[in-house]
């Protein structure tokens, strides 16, 4: 069974800091992804990479960016924290591209800043 | 780009009641994925649909991929309380980000 583990499941951070939501994924998956989701606009993709080393920007990478240091890991950091990035953060992999793999989930860190 | 239209937004049923949720697209896709998420955790998969014309059961679930490929449902059978939650809908391309639906959102009146 897929698992996708995010290190926090809750955060608290004030306006400012700098913050680092870490994903861990345990099945050799080459694929990773850091979503946000807020209410009424569903799930919005902030980055994704399909190789180490590799990112790409999503549709909403500002005030974003993400390191993957190691296949298994994908952090996403929040360089200055604002207010605006109060959300749900998910963390998703899948295996290469072009096998059509379907997204597999954490189970969120709920961001708070204040 | 592309976009999934997602219906309806939320439902409110009786236990016992059949669901029925649909999304379509004005663009093909090669695969339908169907998600459902629990009050705070993360979406958990439920159907995968690879085929246009796909009709494919996980329990009381049924989901298919519409012939045209820019559709899919899913029906849920007698509902259950454990079935609240958001359900989201997605389609994906073979080298292409998957698109993802606004989400259902179930509640079950007691």
């Amino acid at each position: 069974d897929v698992k996708v583990t995010q290190s926090s499941r809750y955060l608290v951070k004030r306006t400012g800091e700098k913050v680092f939501l870490k994903c861990v994924q345990d099945m050799d998956h080459e694929n990773m992804f850091w979503y946000r989701q807020d209410p009424g606009l569903g799930l919005r993709l902030i980055y994704f990479s399909y190789d180490v080393k590799m990112k790409e920007k999503g549709d909403i990478p500002e005030g974003y960016s993400v390191s993957r240091e190691k296949k298994e890991r994908f952090s996403l950091i929040l360089e200055s924290a604002s207010t605006n990035q109060t959300s749900m953060y998910l963390c998703a992999s899948s295996l290469l591209a072009e096998t059509n793999s379907p997204l597999h989930f954490g189970n969120g860190t709920r961001l708070t800043v204040t | 780009g592309q976009q999934l239209n997602q219906s309806p937004q939320s439902m409110f049923i009786q236990e016992g009641e059949d669901v029925s949720m649909n999304c379509t697209s004005s663009s093909i896709f090669n695969t339908w994925l169907w998600y459902k998420q629990d009050p705070g955790e993360g979406p958990v998969l439920l159907i995968a649909l690879y085929k246009a014309g796909e009709l494919t059961s996980n329990g009381r679930l049924t989901a298919q991929f519409g012939i045209t490929r820019k559709d899919s449902f899913l029906n849920i059978s007698a509902s259950i309380p454990s079935d609240v939650g958001i359900y989201f809908c997605a389609g994906q391309n073979r080298d292409d980000k998957i698109i993802f639906g606004k989400g259902t959102r179930l509640h079950i009146l007691p």
